[in-house]
């Protein structure tokens, strides 16, 4: 079953907006880690926080945690058309014997139109 | 420059055709890990690695399997390929702390078809 989901499955906003998307997931993590896609390539990195964190920076982004909600958000602030990619969040989980399955959702399609 | 490569990046096979695809990352990572890419399913993972001889099921493991006999490569094989194992297959690989996996470095992905 899937750990995280995304929400909304899809977003379309003009240059220049802010762009939100979220994630939930149903089991405790250690980490939570947000990747962006563009279509059909391999997965970037864009920031990890840690269960024991509620909020980070990176650039133009910024992520929250809130783990009584089991919810992140992903906050893409004054996108631009190079933003356009599907986004992705990825939780980890303990799975036995200090194994770490690794979970992402579905992903968010986000449009930045110029 | 650090990388995760896989081979092939495009294979049509028939069912039943046994095939291997090949990954190695060159960033000394213990974590690797196999996922499929399906519309409107998202990433699901396949199987993992936390270091070289120690491998574990992900959530959709039937019909594939792995080795870890070295630290830089993760083989995924397919004994007896089927339709339904038609996909785009990423390969990922990651340093691991005492807190789980890292940051994820992504393969190109191998986009399989199965006849």
């Amino acid at each position: 079953s899937q750990q995280g989901e995304e929400d909304p499955q899809a977003l379309s906003i003009q240059e220049g907006e802010n762009a939100t998307m979220n994630c939930s997931y149903k089991t405790s993590i250690n980490n939570l880690q947000w990747y962006r896609q563009n279509s059909g390539r391999g997965l970037v990195h864009l920031i990890l926080i840690r269960s024991n964190e509620r909020e980070k920076h990176s650039g133009r982004l910024r992520v929250t945690l809130d783990t009584s909600k089991k919810s992140s958000s992903l906050l893409i602030t004054a996108s631009r058309a190079a933003d356009t990619a599907s986004y992705f969040c990825a939780t980890d989980r303990e799975s036995g014997g200090s194994n770490y399955k690794l979970t992402f959702g579905k992903g968010t399609l986000l449009t930045v139109n110029p | 420059e650090a990388q995760v490569t896989q081979n092939p990046r495009y294979l049509i096979t028939v069912t039943g055709k046994k095939l291997t695809v090949t990954c190695s990352q060159n960033m000394n990572h213990e974590y690797m890990s196999w996922y499929r890419q399906d519309p409107g399913l998202g990433l699901r993972q396949i199987y993992y690695s936390m270091n070289v001889e120690v491998t574990d099921k992900g959530d959709v493991p039937e019909g594939y399997k792995v080795s870890r006999k070295e630290k830089r490569n993760f083989p995924l094989i397919l004994e007896s390929p089927s339709p339904n194992q038609t996909s785009l297959y990423f390969c990922a690989s990651s340093l691991y702390r005492d807190r789980g996996p890292g940051e994820q470095f992504f393969g190109p992905g191998t986009r399989l078809t199965v006849l």
